[in-house]
Parts: C-alpha cells; structure tokens; sequence
C-alpha cells in the first residue's frame, strides 16, 4: 500500500473489553514497531517485529497486552480486559529493514469507558 | 537504544536557523542517530539520519560530532510550520524520549 495503514481509526469499548488493533505495513517492509502516545507524551514503545519474529516486547505494560505478525506483513495488538487507563493513541510504524526511516500510521485513538 | 538527552524546549525567530542539540554519549558503533518531529496531533515523522557523516537532505542538516557522542539538527531557515516536538534517537528498536518542543516565532 501507499502508506501504514491502521484500523479502527476510533475505537470506543467498554471496561473488560477485549480490543484488536490492526496494522497494515507498507508492503515489503521488514520491520513493524508498535507504540501507545499519550496527550502531551512522546510515543511509548510497546514491541517490534522484524518479519513475523517478536524481537522485543519489553515495552508491553502487562500480560494483558500481545502482539502477532504471523505472515510477516499485517500486525495486531490486542489488549484483554481492558481498563480506562489504557485508552491512548496507538501508533504503529513499518521500516524497510531495521536501521532505516521508520513510516508512522495514522493511529488508533482507544477509549475505554 | 543508547540514550538521548535534549532539551525540554527552545524558541526559534521565524526565518533564523533553529540549532536543536542532542547528547548521545554511550552510542555504540553501529548506532544510527535518527531525527523525527511530531506536529500536533499527527504521527512522528522522518527528518534525516545519520552515522558519523554529515548529512544534509531538502528538510535539515544532521552535524555529529568527530566522538559522535552528540549531533546537531539544523533547520536552516525556520517558518511556523516548523513549530513541533523533536526527537533524537539512537536507532536499534526506534524508542522515542522527550523530545525538543520548537515554537517558532514571528
């Protein structure tokens, strides 16, 4: 595709919730990052994928949080139980290979209610 | 990621060049220095990277020092929409500090 394509671009869910977030790379891109941005903060790594291997997944706050690239290509990021204080932007990006520029996508603005 | 040290905020007078420094004193060898700004509410967004070169593209200037354990971007002639939060970072996973907020002014 032409650019990081993300889906939902809104998703509004209610407490204990389970959520799926979808990222759609851009074609060929090795590497798929995902991150979660609060209002006023700088993007917050969450984990990276380099093809389908989960190469880091410090960044996940909790078991409730995991992440899949089971091709290579689409990812998704799926909360479980989900709780108010996770709502946030989630933003994921793809890079050709691992020490190129990164493409950001549009987000995923969560709210949990 | 080696980390990355920047100021919280800087001004810059609109059509100067706007100098954001970076401090990345335990790069490692094979450590790219990456700069990306964030406008608002939109996703980061590539400026220019580099090793131990200089570089320059149609957007900025990178300068890293001879040690490379600091870099400079250089804006050379800054308008409004220049106006971000920028971030330095040491590329292996692409993790973001806190950044430089810019407010450029007329």
């Amino acid at each position: 595709g032409a650019g990081v394509s993300q889906s939902p671009r809104y998703k509004v869910t209610k407490r204990g919730q389970d959520v799926a977030l979808r990222c759609d790379p851009i074609s060929g891109h090795v590497s798929l990052y995902w991150y979660r941005q609060a209002l006023g903060q700088g993007p917050e790594f969450l984990t990276y994928f380099n093809y389908e291997a989960q190469q880091d997944k410090s960044g996940l706050p909790n078991d409730r949080f995991s992440a899949e690239r089971p091709e290579g290509s689409i990812s998704t990021l799926t909360i479980q139980r989900t709780e108010q204080r996770d709502s946030a932007m989630y933003r994921c990006a793809s890079s050709l290979a691992w020490n190129t520029e990164a493409f950001f996508g549009q987000g995923t603005r969560l709210t949990v209610v | 990621d080696a980390k990355t040290t920047q100021p919280p905020s800087m001004d810059c007078a609109e059509g100067r060049a706007a100098n954001l420094p970076c401090n990345h004193s335990t790069i490692s060898g094979n450590e790219y220095v990456y700069w990306y700004r964030q406008i608002h509410s939109q996703g980061p967004q590539y400026i220019i990277h580099g090793l131990k070169n200089n570089e320059t593209n149609e957007m900025a200037s990178l300068i890293i020092t001879e040690d490379r354990k600091s870099s400079t971007l250089i804006l050379p002639h800054a308008t409004l929409r220049d106006t971000a939060v920028y971030y330095c970072i040491v590329r292996s996973k692409l993790t973001f500090g806190t950044g430089t907020r810019l407010q450029v002014t007329l």
